[in-house]
């Protein structure tokens, strides 16, 4: 099985632009979480979702979106971008029968 | 909210000693996951543990699940410069619908 493949690997862009990020989970699964990782903070939950529905949902600002397609793939959304955005973002994908979750590569992003 | 701790935050050994980290909550969890980090890579899911008292064992690495469910272990024998890198617990409460909670991670570097 193909693992959670997540496009585009790296990302600049600048301040008060938005980006959008993708998110392959693996095949079969149907629960994709985001998480925010920064020097220093760890894994910051953002949102998972779940049969095209957002199932939980961590704290951060609206500026943080997210969406799932019928086939599971999901993207995020950061509107408005700020420095402090700068992160590697990853998602990760689970199955129903199980609770282990399964990370792509991330996505990072820099902004200037 | 919920939070994990790790300790030790980093560990600096000699190749060929034994590493042991520990992950500590104030909650009760149902499934304790252990994860290594590579620079610039996402997660990669090493042991999952189930049920309290649980000692599983992936090659060198040996993790416990904790008989109060507050805590787990994670010991790895005879370390090697691979083993290099950022060890994440995660804790997930009751069913697969709870988020999964990180820990800070724990920083082991090898020096050959």
């Amino acid at each position: 099985k193909a693992g959670v493949t997540q496009t585009p690997r790296y990302l600049i862009k600048t301040r008060g632009q938005q980006v959008t990020l993708s998110c392959s989970p693996i095949s079969g699964h149907r629960s994709v979480s985001w998480y925010q990782q920064t020097p220093g903070q760890g894994l910051q939950f953002l949102f998972e979702y779940f049969s095209e529905t957002q199932r939980n949902k961590g704290n951060f600002p609206g500026r943080f979106s997210g969406r799932q397609f019928s086939n599971s793939r999901s993207e995020m959304n950061v509107s408005t971008l700020e420095l402090g955005d700068s992160a590697l973002y990853l998602c990760a994908s689970s199955s129903l029968a199980s609770n282990e979750q399964f990370f792509g590569p991330g996505t990072r992003l820099t902004v200037l | 909210g919920q939070q994990l701790n790790q300790s030790p935050q980093s560990m600096f050994i000699q190749e060929g000693e034994d590493v042991s980290m520990n992950c500590t909550s104030s909650s009760i969890f149902n499934t304790w996951l252990w994860y290594k980090q590579d620079p610039g890579e996402g997660p990669v899911l090493l042991i999952a543990l189930y049920k309290a008292g649980e000692l599983t064992s992936n090659g060198r690495l040996t993790a416990q699940f904790g008989i109060t469910r507050k805590d787990s272990f994670l010991n790895i024998s005879a370390s090697i410069p691979s083993d290099v890198g950022i060890y994440f617990c995660a804790g997930q409460f009751k069913t697969s619908y709870d988020k999964v909670i990180f820990g800070p991670g724990t920083s082991l570097s090898v020096i050959p």
